[in-house]
């Protein structure tokens, strides 16, 4: 089936370390988003990719950098992860060409110490 | 830049009570309203979605109102079952650009 992909599922590390997460897409989309989760503040976008030389900062982008490597892969990194990075992340894909519709990943749980 | 705000934060209903989420927009420009669900320790996904020149739309238990001039928006979920028990988000923007989300309502439906 054609589905948004995150590696890690869930990551522990610590103050100081640099972190990548990982998005991959089958769904042929040639947009693509990273947001973070946190309880009362709602999805907030981090950084957003409409094709593979777009790149684009969200709201929060402060502390995060992303990589767009191809069409189906988008990485967001935290140069120097920082404890109220912890959060849920999510990447979605989308494709204006057919709907509106955001398509999103499982999730990553990241957890810094 | 777009703002959205939603309300409740948390709602409790019986089952087979009708429950109502609403949320208000900043930019008149913003067109485009989805709504999204995510279940416990799932991934948000949408569940109905209203463009500007609707005023409702429906999908069997569920629909959505759009008043323009106020700049609001609700989800009405009729008839709730325990399985509507999720987070429901709502969003806006622009036709085909970057999405706005709400902060989430948690909706608790009571067997």
């Amino acid at each position: 089936d054609a589905d948004v992909t995150q590696t890690p599922r869930n990551r522990i590390t610590k103050t100081g370390k640099r972190i990548m997460l990982e998005c991959s897409q089958t769904k042929g989309h040639d947009r693509m988003y990273w947001y973070r989760q946190d309880p009362g503040l709602g999805l907030r976008l981090i950084y957003y990719s409409f094709d593979v030389k777009d790149i684009n900062k969200g709201e929060i982008s402060d502390g995060y950098s992303v990589s767009r490597q191809a069409q189906a892969k988008f990485s967001l990194s935290l140069e120097s992860a920082i404890p109220n990075q912890t959060a849920l992340y999510f990447c979605a894909t989308s494709d204006p060409r057919e709907e509106e519709t955001q398509y999103f990943g499982p999730g990553t749980r990241l957890l810094v110490l | 830049g777009e703002n959205v705000e939603q309300h409740p934060s948390t709602l409790s209903v019986q089952e087979g009570d009708s429950a109502v989420i609403k949320c208000t927009y900043s930019d008149s420009a913003s067109n485009y309203f989805p709504w999204y669900k995510q279940e416990l320790g799932k991934r948000p996904q949408l569940i109905i979605d209203i463009r500007s020149n609707v005023g409702e739309k429906k999908d069997q238990r569920i629909a959505v109102t759009l008043n323009k001039t106020a700049k609001h928006f609700s989800l009405h979920i009729t008839e709730t079952q325990p399985e509507d028990s999720a987070v429901y988000f709502c969003a806006a923007s622009k036709s085909f650009q970057k999405l706005v989300f709400g902060t989430g309502t948690r909706l608790l439906v009571s067997p």
